[in-house]
């Protein structure tokens, strides 16, 4: 079992809808990052979380230390929304471990 | 300009060859990774350096060596490509000063050994 488990993996939707993501993780953390991936490859850093809930935006980023998860939310998406959204974690130090993403694709 | 810079963006080589990524950055960070992303898969670690004289090995670092030849830089050198390196390699940077710890990510080598 993989240390952070994302779900979905694959997430269609329609422009304005609300958007959730969802991260798992089974180890303790210092910290919990959001990370989102274009089309083009490059990866943009969009939270980082240790308690409680961050906007940005129209992006809300939760995490629940007790129950090991995190939820990534898009409010009003947009298809320019569309991308690859990653979790990763970090237990100790700088390295972190990712889960394996989730592909959004949000249709006009 | 970008903050970390990866050269080259994509690179086709054969099996057997002597390959080095290069990676640069300007944002004075301390730490900088070399991780790999395979289809379907995360992001895996092949080695970081917390500073000039630190390198440590990731997850994955078998056939791959990396050298830091100054706070700037950090280079991924694969000694001999074989065809299963395919893959996408990204650089990372991040500050040790009591910072949040963001990781500042470069925007990809796509590598294909064939």
């Amino acid at each position: 079992k993989n240390e952070v488990e994302q779900s979905p993996q694959n997430l269609t939707a329609q422009e304005g809808e609300f958007i959730t993501i969802n991260c798992s993780y089974s180890v303790g953390i210092s910290a919990l990052h959001w990370l989102q991936q274009h089309p083009g490859g490059g990866i943009v850093s969009l939270f980082m979380l240790s308690s409680g809930k961050k906007k940005h935006g129209r992006l809300i980023a939760t995490i629940n230390i007790q129950e090991k998860h995190s939820s990534l939310h898009i409010t009003a998406s947009h298809p320019r929304d569309s991308a690859v959204y990653i979790c990763a974690v970090r237990a100790s130090g700088s390295r972190l471990t990712f889960g394996e993403g989730t592909q959004l694709t949000v249709n006009p | 300009d970008a903050d970390v810079t990866q050269t080259p963006r994509n690179r086709i080589t054969k099996t057997g060859k002597r390959i080095m990524l290069e990676c640069s950055q300007t944002k004075g960070h301390d730490r900088m990774y070399w991780y790999r992303q395979d289809p379907g898969l995360g992001l895996q670690l092949i080695y970081y350096s917390f500073d000039v004289k630190d390198i440590n090995k990731g997850e994955i670092s078998d056939g791959y060596s990396v050298s830091r030849q100054a706070q700037a830089k950090f280079s991924l050198s694969l000694e001999s490509a074989i065809p299963n390196q395919t893959a996408l390699y990204f650089c990372a940077t991040s500050d040790s000063s009591g910072g949040p710890d963001t990781q500042y990510f470069g925007p990809g080598t796509r590598l294909t050994v064939l």
